[in-house]
């Protein structure tokens, strides 16, 4: 069974930073891309940024580029997303997800950033 | 680039059809065969129910459909149930931008 499982989240002042860490089990980690999606309180879906499975290739949404960085480590089937300069608005629910044949076919329960002084 | 616009609410009793429309552009949903639709019920993680805009992927009831007219695209589940009660979300790759792009999210109430 496949099973994805965010963790890294809490509370940061605005201007920190803070690395979110997403576990996989389950699938061939190392075959497949993967994305980063969050969702805002009271807010819809928002696609983040992937990263193809041997991490040459990475794309992000405009609003973080520069900000935050999409990373992979295959050999401990974890997928990363450094978030730099955070705001207030970044205060989301981030939930990482498997990305193949251009869905996102397997999403764990997602890890809450909260940033505030 | 701007979300997807998808109806805030939609409801209906148990048995009814609704629909679910998702409107973008001509660099996304109109271009592109990659709509997909998502379930979400909160606290729990969202499951893909509609890929390539009219596939349904294994496991998931066929009273779920896909289509798509023009810039236009569409969710309908046939024969709602209550366990359809849920937040729905449209996605579509936007070449242009080398991104996916999401609906604003409809949340489904059956009566």
């Amino acid at each position: 069974e496949i099973h994805l499982v965010e963790s890294g989240g809490g509370l940061v002042q605005p201007g920190g930073s803070l690395r979110l860490s997403c576990g996989a089990s389950g699938f061939s980690f190392s075959a497949y891309w993967m994305t980063w999606v969050r969702q805002a309180p009271g807010k819809g879906l928002e696609w983040m940024a992937n990263i193809n499975p041997d991490a040459s290739e990475t794309y992000y949404v405009a609003s973080v580029k520069g900000r935050f960085t999409v990373s992979r480590d295959n050999a401990k089937n974890s997928l990363y997303l450094q978030l730099n300069s955070l705001r207030a608005d970044d205060t989301a629910v981030y939930y990482c997800a498997r990305h193949y044949n251009w869905v996102f076919d397997y999403w764990g329960r997602g890890t809450l950033v909260t940033v505030s002084s | 680039q701007s979300a997807l616009t998808q109806p805030r609410s939609v409801s209906g009793s148990p048995g009814q059809s609704v629909a679910i429309s998702c409107t973008g552009t001509s660099s996304d949903v109109g271009g592109s065969n990659y709509v997909s639709w998502y379930q979400h019920h909160p606290g729990k993680a969202p499951e893909l129910i509609i890929s390539d805009v009219t596939k349904r992927p294994s496991g998931v009831p066929d009273r779920f459909s896909g289509s798509r007219s023009g810039n236009t695209a569409s969710l309908t589940i046939s024969g709602l149930q209550a366990e359809d009660e849920a937040d729905y979300y449209c996605c579509s790759y936007a070449a242009t931008y080398t991104s996916y792009v999401f609906g604003t999210g409809t949340t489904v109430t059956v009566l």
